[in-house]
């Protein structure tokens, strides 16, 4: 069965640290892996794609890692800031005509000051 | 450019009751897809299109319908609402070509049945 799970469900923050949010998949077969930010209240809004030869990819201080033999991704978020507040989720996508996603319940993440 | 909108952003339905969620995206993309958000849960796919005159099922279709009349507009439909309907509606586009498929978001509508 096609599922991605994410841990933690929640993490609190203080801001200016650093976190790691994980995401383990079993989805085949594979196409890739994106990272998404959902505002409270927002549709997501795509942080990173990631493609099965690729291992690491940056977008500002959003940094998505992809271990496609041990079906793993991270997405570190670096000097976290107040509006990084929101729910990060791991969408990995299979093959297929209608380029199919497959969604993670999402991480919250709260950044206090 | 809008990108994806959706109308109505809250609705509020009473049991058996009928109504239609507007999407119109002005991108020109050939993919449209409808998702359900329930609480602690990850998207579902309701129904997709791949073009104009072009619809099918995702994961969750009963209980919905939808039409794909032009490109930029893909209603969906809910006949007899029910509360296990309650829930965030997002519609999506994107465009088939490119590596990333990528699929763009819109804010959504809150739909409560009681």
């Amino acid at each position: 069965k096609n599922q991605v799970e994410q841990s933690p469900q929640s993490l609190i923050i203080l801001e200016g640290k650093n976190c790691t949010l994980q995401c383990n998949y079993t989805v085949s077969p594979f196409s890739n892996l994106r990272w998404y930010k959902q505002d409270t209240g927002r549709g997501p809004v795509s942080l990173t794609i990631m493609t099965f030869s690729e291992n690491t990819k940056s977008n500002g201080r959003y940094t998505a890692t992809l271990d496609a033999d041990t079906k793993q991704s991270s997405l570190h978020i670096t000097a976290s800031q107040l509006s990084d507040s929101a729910s990060y989720i791991c969408v990995v996508s299979a093959t297929g005509g209608y380029n199919k996603l497959i969604f993670g319940a999402g991480t919250r993440l709260a950044v206090h000051p | 450019n809008a990108g994806v909108t959706q109308t109505p952003k809250f609705r509020i339905l009473k049991i058996g009751q009928s109504m239609t969620l507007q999407c119109a995206q002005d991108m020109n993309h050939n993919y449209m897809y409808w998702y359900r958000q329930d609480p602690g849960m990850g998207l579902k796919l309701i129904y997709y299109s791949v073009g104009a005159g072009i619809t099918d099922k995702g994961e969750v279709p009963n209980g919905y319908n939808v039409s794909r009349s032009t490109t930029e507009d893909f209603p969906l439909r809910l006949e007899l609402a029910a509360p296990s309907q309650t829930s965030v509606y997002f519609c999506a586009s994107g465009l088939r070509g490119l590596v990333s498929y990528e699929q763009y978001f819109g804010p959504g509508t809150r739909l409560t049945v009681t």
